[in-house]
């Protein structure tokens, strides 16, 4: 699969567990983020990495951990998550430097906390 | 920082009409405004944009108007069909931190019937 690719497409966890979902882009592009998508606030941004270095952190609890080991690969790692953690969390890449930026998302994957 | 507020929350409309969905934004700033579009359990995909040295863009039935004066910009579907219906968001390119960054508004279910 080309563009943005996002695994695993569907998590179930506990809120015990420690889970962590991988983001990778085959387009070149030099910024990644992280949305959370639920039905009650559409495409809230969490994080945003330009050239790796982490530039937003929108105020997301620390029960969310990105890493970005490299501009093509984001990772969020998740723990002691809670049952309105559930949603469907986007990534999404784009070049940086013009600020005329189209971002490319992936798939997503449906996260579900029991 | 930027606020983009997206109106109607829902719309419904005859095959063969056209719908509107109007945006406004608050940082004066931003100059970049991409329309995404989202089909029911499918990522969010760019659909049309503008910039802001441009009053209005047109991709065969979609066009884009953008008022920066009054800081808003409309999305226009004309002659609409049923594969018309999903999501659509709009969002503003403003500048964030260290970085530039999307913020959406929260979305227009279109629904479009036969």
């Amino acid at each position: 699969e080309t563009g943005v690719t996002q695994t695993p497409r569907h998590l179930v966890m506990g809120m015990t567990n420690k889970k962590s979902l991988k983001c990778e882009q085959h387009l070149g592009h030099n910024a990644m983020y992280w949305y959370k998508q639920s039905a009650k606030k559409p495409l809230e941004l969490m994080f945003v990495y330009n050239f790796k270095e982490q530039t937003e952190n929108n105020s997301v609890p620390s029960r969310f951990s990105p890493e970005c080991p490299n501009s093509s690969h984001l990772f969020l790692h998740l723990h002691t998550l809670q049952p309105e953690d559930s949603a469907l969390y986007l990534c999404a890449s784009s070049q940086e430097g013009t600020g005329y930026n189209e971002q490319f998302f992936g798939p997503g994957t449906r996260l579900t906390v029991l | 920082g930027e606020n983009v507020e997206q109106h109607p929350s829902t719309l419904s409309v005859q095959e063969g009409d056209s719908a509107v969905i109007k945006c406004t934004y608050s940082d004066s700033a931003s100059n970049y405004f991409p329309w995404y579009k989202q089909e029911l359990g499918k990522r969010p995909q760019l659909i049309i944009d503008i910039r802001s040295n441009v009053g209005e863009k047109k991709d065969q039935r979609i066009a884009v108007t953008l008022n920066k004066t009054a800081k808003h910009f409309s999305l226009h579907i004309t002659e609409t069909q049923p594969e018309d219906s999903a999501v659509y968001f709009c969002a503003a390119m403003g500048y964030r931190n260290s970085g530039y960054a999307l913020n959406f508004g929260k979305g227009t279910s279109l629904l479009v019937t036969p």
